[in-house]
């Protein structure tokens, strides 16, 4: 059965950087793309970037607002994808969930379990 | 950026109520619309794509329907599991972007 299972909580400081991993089981990795979407505490879903997945590298393409802190990455050697989000800020707080799509379609039929990241002096 | 609005925010119902909840695009997305189901403490759900198909597993007592700016997502007869948040969201174009949320409570 497909399965995505991300990595364990954070606790950052401000200013840092932190990378969250999402391993991909049930499935050909490099047949889908994987996005990052984040949730603020008690907010809705707000989606972060997406990578592209084949066996020799991965296009991406990031909100613009995450632009410039953010980076995606994945290892088709173990199936996993990565992201990470650099210069925390303390709304950065929240759960990210990496989520599987098709051919670019960006319609998410498997989620992982989420990671919560939490950022505080 | 797309912006996705839905209402209402939250409704209260019972078992067995019919729910409909309405999502509206600030542009024409043609048919390009998702619904996601997202109980407390659990990753959301694919629940319907492409405004009204309905995903392998899900009851069929959901539906959803639409298309340009306005969508709905119709539960027909409310079960005590169906009890959640509700997203819909546009993929016509990137990013893709979510409606705010309906809270589905118990009354």
């Amino acid at each position: 059965q497909v399965q995505l299972v991300q990595s364990g909580a954070e606790v950052k400081k401000p200013g840092a950087s932190v990378q969250v991993s999402c391993k991909a089981s049930g499935y050909t990795f490099t047949n889908y793309g994987i996005s990052w979407v984040r949730q603020a505490p008690e907010q809705g879903l707000e989606w972060m970037g997406w990578i592209r997945i084949n066996a020799y590298n991965g296009n991406t393409h990031y909100a613009q607002k995450f632009q410039d802190r953010v980076t995606l990455t994945t290892d088709a050697s173990t199936s996993t994808a990565y992201m990470e989000l650099r210069s925390l800020r303390s709304d950065d707080t929240a759960l990210y969930y990496c989520a599987r799509e098709y051919a670019g379609s960006q319609v998410f039929d498997y989620w992982g379990q989420g990671t919560l990241v939490t950022v505080s002096s | 950026d797309i912006q996705m609005t839905q209402s209402p925010s939250s409704l209260s119902a019972s078992v067995e109520d019919r729910v409909t909840i309405t999502c509206r695009a600030s542009q024409s997305i043609n048919t390009y619309l998702n619904w996601y189901q997202q109980i407390p403490g659990k990753a959301p759900k694919l629940l319907i794509s492409a405004a009204s198909s309905l995903q392998s597993g899900v009851p069929s007592r959901f539906s959803g329907s639409g298309s340009g700016t306005d969508f709905t997502l119709t539960i027909s007869s409310l079960q005590p599991e169906d009890f959640a948040t509700y997203y819909c969201q546009q993929t016509y174009s990137t990013p893709p972007t979510f409606g705010g949320g309906t809270k589905v409570e118990i009354k």
